[in-house]
């Protein structure tokens, strides 16, 4: 069976840090991966979206980056942390577009 | 603007009580899924629903999606403490992409 792991759980950072989140899947391959956020309480927002190795989609212009260096493994990144990156992130996977999407536990992140 | 506005945003209710939430829109769309997602967790499907005034069960939840395809309701009998969670609406937007795109969720608390 697929599952798929996010880690850190909970992260307190100070502005202008740099960020790493990572997101791994097992139990499949190619699939399309996602990354999300969420402001407290209320529905996700699509940030980035991979296709393949090495293949980003950026949804909404921001402070993060991502990156896919290996077939199964999504990484969220921001060079310099602002306030306004507080959230809970969010990984997802599907085998293709338009298909179910399998999210992740998330990381809560708080940019202090 | 939202694409998905879902009501009510809260609803604190007692063990054995029902309700009904709405996830509204002025769009029209070929399926729409429910979520649930406990605190600290990710969403996990509940449902699709794809043709015009169907009905899906699940346990005590039922599930419609409008006549129109612009709506959708969620209805659970006799609410028990593990229905507590978020309740989030989702609709694929194609954007050159099939991009899913949440509501903004209605927040449920049963209290024993």
């Amino acid at each position: 069976s697929q599952t798929i792991h996010q880690w850190p759980a909970t992260l307190v950072q100070p502005v202008g840090s740099p960020l790493s989140l990572e997101c791994t899947v097992e139990g499949t391959s190619n699939p399309n991966l996602y990354w999300y956020r969420q402001a407290a309480g209320r529905g996700l927002q699509l940030l980035f979206y991979s296709v393949g190795i090495g293949q980003i989609s950026s949804e909404v212009p921001q402070n993060l980056s991502a990156s896919r260096p290996q077939d199964r493994q999504f990484i969220l990144s921001s060079k310099k942390l602002l306030l306004s990156d507080s959230g809970f992130y969010l990984c997802a996977w599907s085998v293709a577009e338009g298909y179910e999407q399998y999210f992740g536990p998330g990381t809560r992140l708080t940019v202090t | 603007t939202q694409l998905l506005e879902q009501s009510p945003q809260f609803l604190s209710i007692q063990e054995g009580e029902n309700l009904t939430v709405y996830c509204n829109s002025s769009s029209v769309f070929s399926s729409l899924q429910w979520y649930r997602q406990e605190p600290g967790e990710g969403p996990v499907l509940l449902v699709t629903v794809v043709t015009g005034g169907e009905v899906k069960k699940l346990k005590r939840l039922t599930f419609q999606f409008g006549d129109a395809r612009k709506d959708s309701s969620l209805h659970i009998t006799a609410a028990q403490p593990g229905d507590t969670g978020l309740y989030l609406c989702a609709v694929f937007m194609n954007t050159g992409f099939q991009k899913l795109v949440f509501g903004t969720g209605t927040r449920l608390l049963v209290s024993p």
